[in-house]
């Protein structure tokens, strides 16, 4: 069975311009998960998708982070525009309803010049 | 919130060794707790996840126990390898925040030959 998938694997792009992650949660998963990564750090949630419903947003940062999961299937990590800051892991992880164990995609690693 | 810690951040062992890696948690009330192993550069796998009703897991020569009550759980590998040197990080999640995962940040083991 495959993992969970995320593109790009690493980004490269200058500040101020946009960034988009794209995720595809293992099949038949309910739950998925956007996590912020900084060096040295565990991950920290940014937002949960109950189906296609984000049922926790509270620590993304939306005045320039924007997330979708159409069809409750893919989902898609928007950056506009990028900081200096923003330089992380973007981890995906996906779980067959809320409460169960999550298993994690390899991760985008995105540096903002 | 969920606070997690885990002691040390670093940990260099020879071969061979049994050794024991530490996490606290601050809410009790979790709902479970899951091991993760990062290698450098990649995703978490998962390792172990405990239920709260568990008092520990086994997965071949890892076992992960959960006391409640004291806030803690342990990583027991056996007889370590060069290749279980990775980063091993915690995390609890909690009904009451939507069973999102709270981290610790991890710790770096290395195994010498």
């Amino acid at each position: 069975e495959a993992g969970v998938v995320q593109s790009p694997r690493y980004k490269i792009i200058e500040k101020k311009q946009p960034v988009a992650f794209w995720c595809n949660p293992i099949s038949g998963h309910n739950t998925l998960y956007w996590y912020l990564q900084n060096l040295g750090q565990g991950p920290e949630l940014l937002i949960r998708y109950e189906n296609e419903e984000a049922v926790d947003d509270s620590q993304l940062p939306k005045d320039r982070f924007s997330a979708e999961r159409l069809k409750g299937v893919d989902s898609t990590l928007k950056i506009q525009p990028a900081e200096l800051g923003d330089s992380a892991v973007y981890l995906c992880a996906s779980s067959l309803t809320g409460a169960r164990e999550q298993f994690f995609g390899p991760g985008t690693r995105l540096t903002v010049l | 919130k969920q606070e997690v810690t885990q002691i040390p951040a670093a940990l260099s062992v020879p071969e061979g060794e049994n050794l024991v890696l530490n996490c606290s948690f601050t809410d009790s009330a979790i709902y479970n707790l899951q091991w993760f192993r990062q290698d450098p550069g990649k995703g978490l796998t998962s390792l172990l996840l405990i239920q709260s009703s568990q008092r520990e897991q086994t997965s071949g020569r890892l076992n992960a126990s959960l006391d409640k009550s004291s806030g803690r759980s342990t990583l027991y590998i056996a007889a370590s390898q060069p290749g279980d040197s990775a980063t091993y990080l915690c995390a609890a999640s909690n009904s009451n925040s939507g069973y999102a995962l709270n981290f610790g940040k991890g710790t770096s083991l290395l195994v010498t030959p």
